[in-house]
């Protein structure tokens, strides 16, 4: 099957430094993309989605100046969080749908902000 | 609104026994349906998916699911349980291209 590879696994970084997580589709082409967060023991909770190409919808209550989305290509979309505190410490999975019916999920990225 | 409801936020179970986690899902249509499983620090691994004709689906480690439309229902088997088992366990629905999830259900398995 279609395989997704997000990089870093994990991190962890200072306060107020910024971390970009990669997410990759490395079988397929993804116009789309869809970053979530998970916190723990909670599901996942779909932040933006990454439009190749264009600018990056972001769902309610989500500041797209702190989580920047960047989908330069149709194998890759970034996400940065910028100026990290650490209630940004999350798991944050991306995934990659191919058509309508199917999506694909990296193996998330467990950041920590001390 | 399009949803998916996991009813057990946890379930214990022992070795050997079966197994069965609900899941009911609010569409305008009948929807995509998958079953998820995540363990610890990881990624979510697809078990099953249903789209249309057999309402039996099965899928990986033995898990199988039934979409009863009748109920709004999705819920996942599994005969006999596996210590190995033990993780979250994600349903979640699709309209498009775009995924709705269950809030999770944590299956621990004692010996």
């Amino acid at each position: 099957g279609a395989v997704v590879s997000q990089h870093p696994s994990w991190v962890i970084c200072k306060s107020g430094t910024s971390v970009k997580i990669e997410c990759r589709s490395l079988d397929f082409q993804a116009t789309t993309m869809f970053w979530y967060r998970q916190f723990p023991k909670q599901s996942l909770m779909l932040m933006a989605t990454s439009n190749e190409g264009s600018k990056a919808t972001y769902e309610q209550g989500v500041e797209k100046d702190k989580f920047l989305i960047n989908h330069a290509s149709l194998t890759l979309s970034t996400l940065t969080v910028t100026s990290a505190h650490p209630e940004d410490s999350s798991f944050y999975i991306c995934s990659a749908p191919q058509g309508d019916t199917e999506a694909f999920f990296g193996q998330g990225t467990r950041l920590t902000v001390v | 609104a399009q949803s998916v409801t996991q009813p057990d936020i946890h379930i214990t179970v022992s070795e050997g026994a079966s197994l069965e986690l609900r899941c009911n899902y609010s569409y305008g249509a009948t929807p995509y349906l998958f079953w998820y499983v995540q363990s610890p620090g990881q990624g979510l691994q697809l078990l099953l998916k249903y789209f249309s004709g057999d309402t039996l689906v099965q899928g990986i480690k033995g898990f199988e699911a039934e979409f009863k439309r009748s109920q709004s229902s999705f819920n996942l088997r599994k005969p006999s349980v596996h210590w190995s088992d033990a993780a979250e366990y994600f349903c979640a629905g699709t309209a498009g291209n775009q995924f709705y999830f269950g809030t999770g259900t944590s299956l621990t398995v004692i010996p």
